[in-house]
């Protein structure tokens, strides 16, 4: 059955680093989305992606995220400078239509995300 | 403000036993919801999902319900096992914002041999 994947599923990074989270959609679906939960706390919507362009972002998503799908299979979040409270459990997904028309959203594994 | 509301926090059944968990939602215009199952340290793993038009629907032991009216859901788990104990999440989606979901605190259940 195919499923998301994503890469690392353990990144330690200090304060202030550049990371890049990478994952794995499923093949035919088109609609992207990252996810974050801090340990402890409910998951919570970053942002969705679509035709290789931002459809829907969160507050949190500020400019120290971006998204982006360099090739027709990777889809990256990329934080420019950790902070301490970036720490959290991140997850892709990916659906073959939007929310709207409801169609499911499947989970990758996630990363677990730890800034020192 | 979108909400997700879900009851009880926590639950401990004994395994064959049966459960119910609730949500209630503030979302608003409703596209659809979804049920997962999160074990711990795994991503969610989708359950059920139904639209507004839709009030009930089964998935092997899992059993959930819609009442758009009143916009509450329920899950139903019927003869529990061990393998149930997880969290279980209940997320809504407005058609007003593509993609974006809003996800409660989700139930944590506990089956006991």
């Amino acid at each position: 059955e195919p499923e998301v994947t994503q890469t690392p599923s353990h990144q330690v990074t200090q304060m202030g680093q550049e990371v890049i989270l990478r994952c794995v959609p499923i093949s035919n679906h088109l609609y992207f989305y990252w996810y974050r939960q801090i340990l402890g706390q409910k998951v919570e919507f970053l942002v969705s992606f679509y035709n290789n362009e931002i459809s829907e972002k969160s507050e949190i998503f500020d400019d120290q995220f971006s998204v982006e799908r360099p090739d027709g299979s990777n889809f990256t979040l990329k934080i420019r400078s950790t902070k301490l409270e970036d720490s959290a459990m991140y997850f892709c997904a990916s659906s073959e239509r939007k929310d709207i028309l409801s169609y499911e959203q499947y989970f990758g594994p996630g990363t677990r995300l730890t800034v020192t | 403000k979108n909400q997700v509301e879900q009851s009880p926090q926590s639950l401990i059944i004994l395994e064959g036993k049966n459960c119910t968990l609730q949500c209630n939602y503030t979302v608003s215009p409703f596209s659809n919801l979804r049920w997962y199952k999160q074990d711990t340290g795994r991503g969610p793993v989708s359950l059920t999902i139904m639209t507004f038009s839709e009030n009930t629907k089964s998935n092997g032991r899992y059993t959930a319900t819609l009442d758009a009216d009143t916009k509450q859901s329920s899950l139903h788990i019927t003869a529990s096992q061990l393998s149930d104990s997880a969290s279980y999440i209940c997320v809504v989606s407005s058609n007003t914002n593509a993609g974006k979901s809003t996800f409660g605190d989700g139930t944590t259940l506990t089956v006991k041999p």
